[in-house]
Parts: structure tokens; C-alpha cells; sequence
């Protein structure tokens, strides 16, 4: 049993351009969720989904896009990558549509926007 | 912002006493977890209470709630150097989908 896998732990992006970081579980999760973690900040809620075919905007959405075309897959996608963005991005997965279960996390990607 | 708040900041206790970390919060809640980050790592959820709770134990942990004062507690009792991490405390409320984070607690233990 995986848990929730991210991909890739580390990536350097110029600014202007685009990537996906990958999340996938095998727990047949319904909620998915990422998040940024940035010093004295917490984590921040980016995009959320309940199911496939449901997302929705968290916090800090702008810069952002999500799709769940299936339960088990969760892409973040950086439409035009800027220093702004340089943070640990954390995708989180936990059974039934209001995260009242334990949430389980990747172990993280680190970006850095230059 | 909705974000919860733990205090303190920052705790440094010696090996085998007692750390208490508090966190407040802003909304009324469906439930409160507590989680634990060690450096460079995924958070580990440790324990979650439900608002209908005032108190909760697992192993050295002990979680109360106090809704009235929208506010909660995580007790780690004969603290280990391993107990070493951030804490956070996180919680959703109402038919919201959103499980929205405090700033965390950096507790060292010394050995």
C-alpha cells in the first residue's frame, strides 16, 4: 500500500513556465487536496476536489489549476511558474467527502521558481 | 483569514517533561486533529477530537477541546528526543470541505 505519492520531490523552474506535480493514492479516496507550505505560514489550502469530476478553489487558488478525471490521480498544474511560487507543495488524501478521517500526506515537493 | 493559531511559537523542553501546545481557532468546528511534521517530511496525523469531545488520549498524547473559548490542547507527556518536530493543528467546520491549518509549533527536546 503506497498511501499518496508525489512527483517530483524536487524540480527548479524558470519563471514563465509551466509544470504538473503528480498525486496519486490507492486508498480509493474520495477528498483530495493540495496545499503550499511556506515559513511562518502554515499550510495553505490551494484546490480541493470531493470526487472525480468535483473540484474547487481553496485559499490561495490563483497561479493554480487542478482536473480529477479519476478518484485516484490529483494533478497540479503552474500555468506560468513565478518566484511567488517557490514552496513545498503538499497533496493530502483522506476517506469520504468532508475530511473528518485522517488526512494522509504526500512526503512533498520542493519547488523553487528562479 | 480563518487560520488557526498555535501558541507558542517555538517550545524547547528537556527530555522527560511535559509539552503543552495550544491552538485557537476562529469558526465553529466539526472536529480538531493535531498532526506532526518532522523536517523535511509529510505531516503524520497524530489524533482527532470531535466537537462533541472534551478530552482524548493515544499513548502519551492528550487532546482536550474547549469550544466555548474555541481552543484546543495537545499534551505530550515524558517527552523523547524523537518527540522533536513541528505541530500543527488543523480543523473543518460546517458542511465546508475545507480542512484549514494552524501555523505550527517547532518543539524541541533536548536529550
Amino acid at each position: 500500500n503506497a498511501g499518496v505519492t508525489q512527483t517530483p520531490k524536487f524540480q527548479v523552474l524558470k519563471t514563465g513556465q509551466s509544470m504538473t506535480l503528480q498525486c496519486a493514492q490507492d486508498m480509493n479516496h474520495e477528498y483530495m487536496s493540495w496545499y503550499r507550505q511556506d515559513p511562518g505560514m502554515g499550510l495553505r489550502l490551494i484546490h480541493y476536489s470531493v470526487g472525480a469530476g468535483i473540484t474547487d478553489q481553496g485559499e490561495v487558488p490563483n497561479g493554480y489549476n487542478v482536473s480529477r478525471s479519476t478518484t485516484e490521480d490529483f494533478p497540479l498544474r503552474l500555468l506560468s511558474a513565478a518566484p511567488s511560487q517557490t514552496s513545498v507543495y503538499f497533496c493530502a488524501s483522506s476517506y469520504g467527502r468532508i475530511p473528518g478521517n485522517t488526512i494522509y500526506f504526500g512526503e512533498g515537493s520542493w519547488l523553487t521558481v528562479v | 483569514s480563518q487560520q488557526g493559531e498555535e501558541d507558542p511559537q517555538a517550545l524547547s523542553i528537556q527530555e522527560g517533561e511535559n509539552a503543552t501546545m495550544n491552538c485557537s481557532y476562529k469558526t465553529s468546528i466539526n472536529n480538531l486533529q493535531w498532526y506532526r511534521q518532522n523536517s523535511g517530511r509529510g505531516l503524520v496525523h497524530l489524533i482527532l477530537i470531535r466537537s462533541n469531545e472534551r478530552e482524548k488520549h493515544s499513548g502519551r498524547l492528550r487532546v482536550t477541546l474547549d469550544t466555548s473559548k474555541k481552543s484546543s490542547s495537545l499534551l505530550i507527556t515524558a517527552s523523547r528526543a524523537a518527540d522533536t518536530a513541528s505541530y500543527f493543528c488543523a480543523y473543518t467546520g460546517g458542511a465546508n470541505s475545507k480542512l484549514t491549518f494552524g501555523k505550527g509549533i517547532t518543539l524541541s527536546v533536548r536529550p
